[in-house]
């Protein structure tokens, strides 16, 4: 019964690699999201996706490409990894509409860390 | 612009003792307020929300927040902490509005609880 997963949960490589994360979440959300937590744990958005479509793009290097098949999925393609790439990525759900219950409470994967060396 | 402040990078407390951690907020609406909880190694928890009303709210895990208006605040509180509470713990404040919607987050402040 899991919510928000992310595969893998370690991600090893070296400098240069191409590597994908992904993300899928079972809640029925419409708004994914991914976020970076650097080593000094702080955290930033990425992307956002609502709908299959990209709402928020943070300035992050187009080396990112994040791509949404569907609701449910959104994944994150990095190309010519750089060792400042090294971080946990985080994904993330929400119902981003108005409701009775909780309309832009974001539930988070467990993430990914990746290393690149 | 819009942010959030965690003055305390790093707190220690006895395991029995109250916690207060600090968050302050800059944010020009009416903020969706949130504490997360990171454990080592772990993903993101959410301890408790703010959206409007009651300005005291309840939590998992015995945790309090209280949303101070006119201090831009929501301090986190537990009236006594055990060593399980030992973590990272993350204020946000929900920015934007719908379909552009983002969490901005403090920098953190590390729980870190003596036997």
């Amino acid at each position: 019964d899991t919510a928000v997963s992310q595969t893998p949960k370690y991600l090893v490589t070296q400098m240069g690699n191409d590597k994908s994360i992904k993300c899928e979440q079972n809640l029925g959300h419409d708004t994914m999201y991914w976020y970076k937590q650097d080593s000094k744990k702080f955290l930033k958005i990425m992307f956002s996706y609502n709908n299959k479509e990209l709402i928020i793009n943070e300035t992050v290097p187009n080396r990112f490409s994040p791509k949404s098949p569907d609701k449910a999925h959104l994944n994150l393609h990095i190309n010519s990894l750089e060792l400042g790439d090294s971080a946990v990525y985080f994904c993330a759900s929400s119902q981003d509409k108005r409701g009775p219950k909780n309309p832009y409470e974001q539930y988070f994967g467990p993430g990914t860390r990746l290393t690149v060396t | 612009a819009q942010s959030v402040t965690q003055p305390d990078i790093h707190i220690t407390v006895s395991e029995g003792a109250s916690l207060e951690l600090r968050c302050n907020y800059s944010y020009g609406a009416t903020p969706y307020l949130f504490w997360y909880v990171q454990s080592p190694g772990q993903g993101l928890q959410l301890l408790l929300k703010y959206f409007s009303g009651d300005t005291l709210v309840q939590g998992i895990k015995g945790f309090e927040a209280e949303f101070k208006r006119s201090q831009s605040s929501f301090n986190l509180r537990k009236p006594s902490v055990h060593w399980s509470d030992a973590a990272e713990y993350f204020c946000a404040v929900g920015a934007g509005t719908s379909g552009t919607y983002k969490y901005i987050f403090g920098t953190g402040t590390r729980l870190k609880v003596l036997a």
